[in-house]
């Protein structure tokens, strides 16, 4: 069991290039998040997805496009990176949003750096 | 928009028992708080979480009053592996979807 998976680990990429960042669980979960958090800050939400075959914008959903492929898998791509998008992203799932005892767990993370 | 407003950063010593108070003044009347623990290099882990008055578990306890608007995490006697930045999470409804906001956090840091 190896609960939420992140692909790659760390990235660079060139202004104007795009990738697409990769998330797995194999908790069975029925939503899964992406998460942003900049140096010294918080973590603010990008998307959502509820379940399979939705998604929803988070706070900072600008410059980002998200795939739930499957109940397992969330992907989030950007289509012409930014040095603003310079971050940390994670991705979370948990069995479903929108309950109030919903408990999230988190990937290790992906550093992406744009120059 | 509503969010959690929690203390920047706190400053302790090993063994000593440390309280981070975290403030949401438009949680809803069926909102959970939930704290998370963040090392660095690594994704947020689930600590605790709580409804109202008092939730312990083994890692921490959770004191919320009557009126919820704030909500406080305790570490009992603390140790340097504690140090850490903490999260204190509420989930806000807003029409038919749901809004989930984590607050600034708060930089602990235990010295010996």
């Amino acid at each position: 069991n190896a609960g939420v998976t992140q692909t790659p680990k760390f990235q660079v990429l060139k202004t104007g290039q795009s990738m697409t960042l990769q998330c797995a669980q194999d908790m069975n979960h029925n939503s899964m998040y992406w998460y942003r958090q900049d140096p010294g800050m918080g973590l603010r939400l990008i998307y959502y997805s509820a379940s399979e075959g939705t998604t929803d914008k988070g706070e900072v959903p600008n410059g980002y496009n998200v795939s739930r492929l499957n109940k397992r898998e969330f992907s989030l791509r950007l289509e012409s990176a930014a040095p603003s998008q310079t971050s940390v992203y994670f991705c979370a799932s948990s069995e479903a949003v929108g309950s109030s005892q919903e408990t999230q767990y988190f990937g290790p993370g992906t550093r992406l750096l744009v120059l | 928009l509503a969010k959690t407003t929690q203390p920047i950063s706190m400053d302790s010593y090993e063994g000593q028992e440390v309280n981070i108070t975290c403030s949401h003044n438009n949680i809803a009347t069926n909102d959970y708080i939930t704290w998370y623990q963040q090392f660095p290099s690594q994704g947020p882990r689930f600590i605790i979480q709580g409804y109202k008055t008092k939730v312990t578990n083994e890692v921490a306890s959770l004191f919320i009053p009557a009126d919820r608007k704030s909500s406080t995490l305790s570490l009992p006697r603390v140790s340097l592996s504690d140090t850490a930045v903490y999260y204190c999470l509420v989930l806000y409804r807003y029409s038919s979807a749901s809004k989930i906001i984590f607050g600034s956090g708060t930089r602990l840091s235990i010295r010996p």
